[in-house]
């Protein structure tokens, strides 16, 4: 298995919280991507990652920002969350697009 | 735009039966195509992928997927099924650094 993992698991938190999930990779992969997966929607991509300090949005970034400061982690920030950022979020890697993704256990988030 | 279509939500097979999941792809050029799984509570595994040559594409844990360009599909298919691939499967096409995903299809497997 790639060596993504993601922190917390999960979490709890009240809307208007500022929010930040972590993805650490040990695989040295240049891209790292943000997925939320919601019923009925699959995976929708929110930001990605093509080299340190270099992020792009997905198609629902709006209320998120991303940062990469270096190659094995890639931050997710929810500024202040609302009870429409209730999800499970899930970061992927990938090393040379368009090849395969591959994905880290996922959070999940609850905002109350 | 470029998209994936997955038309089942809910499928129900007795365990031994074969399976056919169904996917299909808008885009322009030539795809490149995915299969993964995911178990309750995990993270998404690759099944296989298809970039070019030979349409029919093998995969892990007895999985197969045909391509098929004038039908714009990337069917998946299992020709036994067994209770542990109870999970969701999504296609997914990639456009240049991204992957789009299908919305998922559930399998349910009855003993």
């Amino acid at each position: 298995d790639a060596g993504i993992t993601q922190s917390p698991r999960h979490k709890v938190t009240e809307t208007g919280t500022p929010v930040t999930l972590r993805c650490h990779q040990t695989e040295n992969h240049r891209y790292m991507y943000w997925y939320r997966q919601d019923p009925g929607h699959g995976l929708r991509l929110i930001h990605y990652s093509y080299g340190v300090k270099d992020t792009d949005k997905g198609e629902v970034s709006d209320g998120y920002s991303v940062s990469r400061s270096k190659t094995e982690d890639f931050l997710l920030t929810l500024e202040s969350a609302t009870s429409s950022q209730t999800s499970v979020y899930f970061c992927a890697i990938s090393d040379s697009p368009p090849y395969e993704q591959y994905f880290g256990p996922g959070t999940r988030l609850t905002v109350t | 735009a470029q998209s994936v279509t997955q038309p089942d939500i809910h499928i129900t097979v007795s365990e031994g039966a074969s399976l056919e999941l169904r996917c299909n792809y808008s885009y322009g050029a030539t795809p490149y195509l995915f299969w993964y799984v995911q178990s309750p509570g995990q993270g998404l595994q690759l099944l296989l992928k298809y970039f070019s040559g030979d349409t029919l594409v093998q995969g892990i844990k007895g999985f197969e997927a045909e391509f098929k360009r004038s039908q714009s599909s990337f069917n998946l298919r299992k020709p036994s099924v067994h209770w542990s691939d109870a999970a969701e499967y999504f296609c997914a096409v990639a456009n240049t650094d991204k992957l789009i995903f299908g919305t998922g299809t559930r399998l349910q497997v009855f003993p």
